[in-house]
């Protein structure tokens, strides 16, 4: 069972990079079926997709938060990372990392089957 | 940007009732939309993914349907365990994004 778990301080100062980490368990992040994502909500509302890797490290990020975002890949380690720079309050959310599969049967598809638990970061002075 | 209308908002159902929830987008995204159900203080969880098929383990009371710009998400019985948060997420070259949410209670 693949078991996703993120990590890093709860609490960032305004101005500052948030950083997290997920780290895969129960499967390898090398598999070149999937790729890897990350997810936030702030409290009280929906979801939003932030970014994902591949292991090769290619990336895609969203268009409002590309210019402030940065994930990268530790193979080695099992591990994907997220870093988001000059945050603000409205970057405080709980902040999820989770498998992202992009084909099934050799068709194109994208969604996220296995999610972490999420951890809250919240920014504040 | 591809947008995604989901409605309601929010919907009170009996315990059996047959539960409805729409996903439009603002233009064709084929079948590239999944829905996902997310209770209080835990991640999401995929129900349905390219619109109809559903996930492994899920229950068959869960079904999708739709393509092009109209999707929908039913409930055949809703039971006490289905009280929820449930979103709908498209994908297109762009990246992914979701719906606005629909959160189900019981009545």
């Amino acid at each position: 069972q693949l078991q996703l778990q993120e990590s890093g301080p709860g609490l960032v100062k305004p101005s500052e990079t948030l950083s997290l980490t997920c780290t895969v368990s129960g499967g390898s992040i090398s598999s070149s079926s999937y790729y890897w994502g990350w997810i936030r909500q702030p409290p009280g509302k929906g979801l939003e997709w932030i970014g994902s890797i591949y292991y090769s490290g290619s990336t895609y990020y969203n268009p409002s938060l590309k210019s402030r975002v940065t994930i990268s890949v530790d193979t080695s380690k099992n591990q994907f990372s997220l870093k988001l720079s000059s945050v603000t309050a409205a970057d405080t959310a709980v902040y999820y990392c989770a498998e992202q599969i992009t084909m099934v049967r050799g068709v194109i598809s994208n969604y996220f089957d296995y999610w972490g638990q999420g951890t809250l970061v919240t920014v504040s002075s | 940007d591809i947008q995604m209308t989901q409605s309601p908002s929010s919907l009170s159902a009996s315990v059996g009732d047959r539960v409805t929830i729409t996903c439009q987008a603002s233009q064709d995204i084929s079948n590239y939309l999944n829905w996902y159900q997310q209770k209080p203080g835990k991640a999401p969880k995929l129900l349905i993914y390219d619109a109809s098929n559903l996930e492994t383990g899920v229950p068959s009371r869960f079904s999708g349907s739709g393509s092009g710009t109209d999707f929908t998400f039913t409930i055949s019985s809703l039971q006490p365990e289905d009280i929820a948060t449930y979103y709908c997420q498209q994908y297109d070259n762009l990246g992914l994004t979701f719906g606005g949410g629909t959160k189900v209670e019981i009545k």
